[in-house]
């Protein structure tokens, strides 16, 4: 198994171009998760979703959407990107019906915006 | 509001020495898990224990060992013998009562462990 992988690992965008980032999960979960880290910070969360067709904010949506089409792909837009949103971008997955099951992370998106 | 703290934001020790990184976790939810999670210099982050607020029983695994006290909120980790492929940034990261899907975590404790 794969377990979650994520696509770009790297990317350099400028000011106002958009992009999506791919997370992809082969174990069945039915969570997913997008984080953010920032150099001397912990993860944070900007969304989430607890199954196939549905999404919900976390801590710091703002200038993203995403998108669960399917149960094993979560994806993370950019519809204009900023200086700000400059970061490594982790994808994260759970199991199961109860929400304490631990979450396994990708290997993670380093995001650089000029 | 919840806040999790991770007062030590750098540690060195020497290899074989034992460890303590520190979690303290405030909330007034009586139910939570939380979770301790590790980040090598590679930059993965691998899930490393889950315990519930309501069981403070410590854990033992191999060098690792945790110790939860409810009255004080802490939930301390420690590593016995240190060695070098210890060094990471560990992060302790409660996931909140009934219902809840957030990990809020904290900033993480960076250990260094030298030869």
């Amino acid at each position: 198994n794969a377990g979650v992988t994520q696509t770009p690992k790297f990317r350099v965008l400028k000011t106002g171009q958009s992009m999506t980032l791919l997370c992809a999960q082969d174990m069945n979960h039915e969570y997913m998760y997008w984080y953010r880290q920032d150099p001397g910070m912990g993860l944070r969360l900007i969304h989430y979703s607890v199954g196939e067709g549905t999404t919900a904010k976390g801590e710091v949506p703002d200038g993203y959407n995403v998108s669960r089409l399917k149960k094993q792909n979560f994806l993370l837009g950019l519809e204009s990107a900023a200086p700000s949103q400059t970061s490594v971008y982790f994808c994260a997955s759970s199991y199961g019906v109860s929400s304490y099951n631990e979450q396994f992370f990708g290997p993670g998106t380093r995001l650089t915006v000029l | 509001a919840q806040k999790v703290t991770q007062a030590q934001t750098e540690i060195s020790v020497v290899e074989k020495e034992d460890v303590t990184l520190d979690c303290v976790y405030e909330t007034r939810d009586t139910t939570y898990y939380l979770f301790w999670y590790k980040q090598p210099p590679s930059g993965e982050l691998v899930f490393l224990i889950r315990r519930n607020s309501f069981d403070e029983q410590n854990e033992i695994s191999g060098r690792y060992s945790w110790n939860f006290q409810k009255s004080t909120s802490s939930f301390n980790f420690t590593i016995t013998a240190s060695q070098v492929v210890d060094s990471a940034v560990y992060f302790c990261a409660p996931l909140g009562g009934a219902g809840s899907y957030q990990l809020t975590f904290g900033k993480g404790t960076k250990l260094s462990v030298i030869p």
